[in-house]
C-alpha cells in the first residue's frame, strides 16, 4: 500500500506557482521522501528527493514540515509543459530491501 | 548524459506468444530496476539488481516472467507465455545506488506491451 496521499488533481494558471501537497503521517524517520513526475506516454521524470530539511534545486522546491507528516512540492513558475502527473513517494526498507511506493499520483493542468 | 534506452517502445502480440524487452541504462549506474505500470497508478517493482545479481525478485511473477543482466550493464526482461493480463507498460530504471543509498532512479519511456 502507498504510503502517501495526495489530491487526485489540480489546476494552475501558466505563471504562477504550484503547490503539490502530500501526506505520509506514517512516515519512518530514515525514510526519504523523493517527487516524480510522468508525462503522457514518457518514462516518470526525477525531480527532488529530501530526508528532514527543505530542499531546492533547478525544477522545484521541496518543503517538508517539521514533523515530517506532510511534504508540498512548489513549482515557482508554472509553464504548460509542466503540465502531467506528480508523485510524491516515500522509499521504504523491507527485509533489507528498500522500494519506492508509488501510489496515483497528482494530475496537475496547468492553464493558459 | 544519456538516458536509459528501452526498446521496443511499442509491441503487440497475441497472448500465449513470448515477448522481450531490453534495457540500457546509465552508463555507470550498477543498479537496475524493471517495473510494470498499469494504467492510471504508479509503477510497480518487478526485480531490482545490483551489477549482475537480483537482489530483489520478490515481486516478480516466477512462473511466467524471467529477467537477466548477464555482464551487469544491458537487462533483458521475458515474458513467457503472454496473458491478456500482462498489457501494461514496461519500465526500466537504473540509478548509482548499493543498497541504503538514496540515489535517485532515472527512468526510460518504456515498453507499452498490448496483449490481444
Amino acid at each position: 500500500d502507498a504510503k502517501t496521499t495526495q489530491p487526485p488533481s489540480m489546476d494552475c494558471a501558466e505563471g504562477r506557482a504550484a503547490n503539490l501537497p502530500c501526506n505520509h503521517s506514517t512516515i519512518s524517520g530514515n525514510e526519504y521522501v523523493y517527487w516524480y513526475r510522468q508525462i503522457h506516454s514518457q518514462g516518470p521524470q526525477y525531480i527532488i528527493h529530501g530526508l528532514k530539511n527543505n530542499e531546492t534545486n533547478e525544477m522545484a522546491s521541496l518543503i517538508i514540515t517539521e514533523d515530517r507528516k506532510s511534504s508540498t512540492l512548489i513549482l515557482p513558475h508554472a509553464t504548460l509543459r509542466d503540465t502531467a502527473v506528480y508523485y510524491c513517494i516515500v522509499r521504504v526498507v523491507m527485509d533489507s530491501n528498500y522500494q519506492l511506493i508509488w501510489g496515483a499520483g497528482t494530475k496537475l493542468i496547468i492553464k493558459p | 548524459e544519456a538516458g536509459v534506452v528501452q526498446s521496443p517502445r511499442y509491441k503487440i502480440i497475441e497472448k500465449k506468444q513470448p515477448v522481450a524487452f531490453w534495457c540500457n541504462p546509465i552508463s555507470g549506474h550498477n543498479t537496475l530496476y524493471w517495473y510494470l505500470q498499469n494504467l492510471g497508478q504508479g509503477p510497480e517493482l518487478l526485480i531490482r539488481y545490483e551489477n549482475e545479481e537480483a537482489v530483489d525478485d520478490s515481486q516478480l511473477p516466477k512462473d511466467r516472467f524471467s529477467a537477466e543482466r548477464l555482464k551487469g550493464v544491458d537487462s533483458t526482461l521475458k515474458i513467457q507465455p503472454a496473458e491478456l493480463g500482462d498489457s501494461a507498460v514496461y519500465l526500466c530504471a537504473s540509478s548509482l545506488a548499493a543498497v541504503g543509498s538514496n540515489q535517485p532512479q532515472h527512468f526510460g519511456d518504456g515498453t507499452r506491451l498490448s496483449i490481444l
